[in-house]
């Protein structure tokens, strides 16, 4: 099936420092979106983004919080500066356009960020 | 907010035994409702989706039923394997004007014992 990846699939930094998280979604898909997972906890979603511009985001993604694409390269996700609390595995997903299944995810395999 | 509710978060059956994994789901739209299962270390993969009224979508020998009346979608399968120890995620899509984002139940960890 449709396959998105994730860079890299751990990260360890030091708290404060700033981190990109790399997604590659599936090709053609229009719809993309980062959610959180804590360890035993459910997902979380952070935020959506479509056409060049986040269009929906949850109380989770602070203002350290930020999500690009540019030119239809991978879709980032990054925090600056990092928090412990920011520790977590987080997941990538995208989907179709509206009228073509944009209601049906496709994730990756997350990437696990330990902030010390 | 919509809002997922899996009142089971730990499952453990024998091998062959049926399989029943709740799933109730509060929207002020009319959502479509999905099962993703997720293995240690993997992507969460779709196992079935469902937006129509009492219609069973099936998918490894697994089958939900979308009840609108009672919010419901629960997940089943007749004779649970080896295989199927996972975690598995209720969720529900609604469209908000022209965006939408998936909601995910709190998940019910299913394990399957020989």
């Amino acid at each position: 099936g449709p396959k998105v990846l994730q860079i890299p699939s751990h990260q360890i930094i030091d708290m404060g420092q700033m981190v990109t998280l790399n997604c590659d979604p599936v090709s053609n898909h229009l719809y993309f979106y980062w959610y959180k997972q804590i360890l035993g906890q459910q997902m979380e979603f952070l935020v959506n983004f479509y056409n060049g511009k986040v269009m929906e985001k949850s109380k989770l993604f602070k203002d350290q919080f930020s999500v690009e694409r540019p030119d239809g390269s991978y879709f980032t996700l990054k925090i600056q500066p990092t928090a412990l609390e920011d520790s977590a595995v987080y997941f990538c997903a995208s989907s179709p356009g509206q009228g073509l299944g944009a209601e049906t995810l496709y994730f990756g395999s997350g990437t696990r960020l330990t902030v010390l | 907010g919509d809002s997922v509710t899996q009142t089971e978060g730990l499952v453990t059956l024998t091998e062959g035994l049926p399989v029943m994994l709740n799933c109730t789901y509060q929207s002020t739209y009319s959502p479509f409702l999905f099962w993703y299962v997720q293995h240690l270390n993997e992507a969460p993969k779709l196992l079935l989706k469902s937006f129509t009224d009492n219609k069973r979508p099936e998918h490894q020998g697994f089958h939900a039923t979308l009840h609108k009346s009672s919010s419901s979608f629960h997940l089943q399968k007749s004779s649970a394997q080896l295989s199927d120890s996972a975690l598995y995620y209720c969720a529900s899509f609604a469209y908000n004007t022209n965006t939408g984002k998936l909601t995910f139940g709190d998940g019910t960890v299913l394990t399957v014992k020989p």
